[in-house]
């Protein structure tokens, strides 16, 4: 089974600071990781995905995670944020050769980015 | 840039009546996914569907829920006899591929209340 944890529920940053949204996972087989974004009255984005390749992922909008197999985590940061990054914010695990690809969420972390 | 879409955004319906929401996937991708997020909570895996079968369901997808790709281009859930506990953000998905690029392609949801 996999599963995936975020361990917060809610992030707030002042805008030009570091953020830093956590994630751990639990998975039987070699994990893929996505992180998603979702802003207010949208659909879920891709913001980049770890597939067993370079361990630091770089994604869209300045975005990037580190895959660290021995603490089971694929930490979100990003060096400074911006107003635009207020959003919900999912890590997702899906299990590269158990042959099941569906997504599973982790619960959400809001993003709230203070002026 | 292609995109699935989704119709309608927003659909209220009463309890016992039935619903189809309809979804369009990005037209080279052969795999269809459903997933639902009930407020407040994280976004669950309904169905996996591949060469007009489904390929794999969660406890949720029950004998109320069906889906069917009536043609070339549309993906449709159906719920039977809606209830209460319905009431959900509907996000269907699609991927190119199962193996390799794992990215599913997000739409911008619909909106089911229940009343």
């Amino acid at each position: 089974a996999q599963s995936v944890t975020q361990l917060d529920s809610h992030v707030s940053v002042s805008e030009g600071t570091p953020v830093l949204l956590r994630c751990n996972y639990s998975s039987s087989y070699s994990p893929s990781l996505f992180w998603y974004v979702q802003h207010p009255n949208k659909g879920l984005q891709l913001l980049l995905k770890y597939t067993s390749a370079a361990t630091l992922v770089k994604g869209i909008n300045g975005f990037e995670a580190e895959f660290k197999k021995s603490e089971t985590s694929f930490h979100l940061t990003k060096p400074s944020a911006h107003m635009s990054d207020a959003a919900e914010y999912f890590c997702v695990v899906t299990q590269y050769g158990a042959g099941s690809y569906q997504l599973t969420f982790g619960k959400g972390t809001k993003l709230s980015v203070i002026p | 840039e292609p995109e699935v879409t989704q119709t309608p955004s927003h659909q209220v319906t009463q309890m016992g009546q039935e619903v189809i929401l309809r979804c369009v996937p990005i037209s080279n991708h052969l795999y269809f996914y459903w997933y639902r997020q009930i407020l407040g909570q994280k976004v669950e895996f309904l169905v996996s569907f591949y060469n007009n079968e489904i390929s794999e369901k969660s406890e949720i997808f029950d004998d109320q829920f069906s889906v069917e790709r009536p043609d070339g281009s549309n993906f449709t859930l159906k719920i039977r006899s809606t209830k209460l506990e319905d009431s959900a953000m509907y996000f269907c998905a699609s991927s190119e591929r199962r193996t390799g690029n794992l990215e599913q392609y997000f739409g911008p949801g619909t909106r089911l209340t229940v009343t």
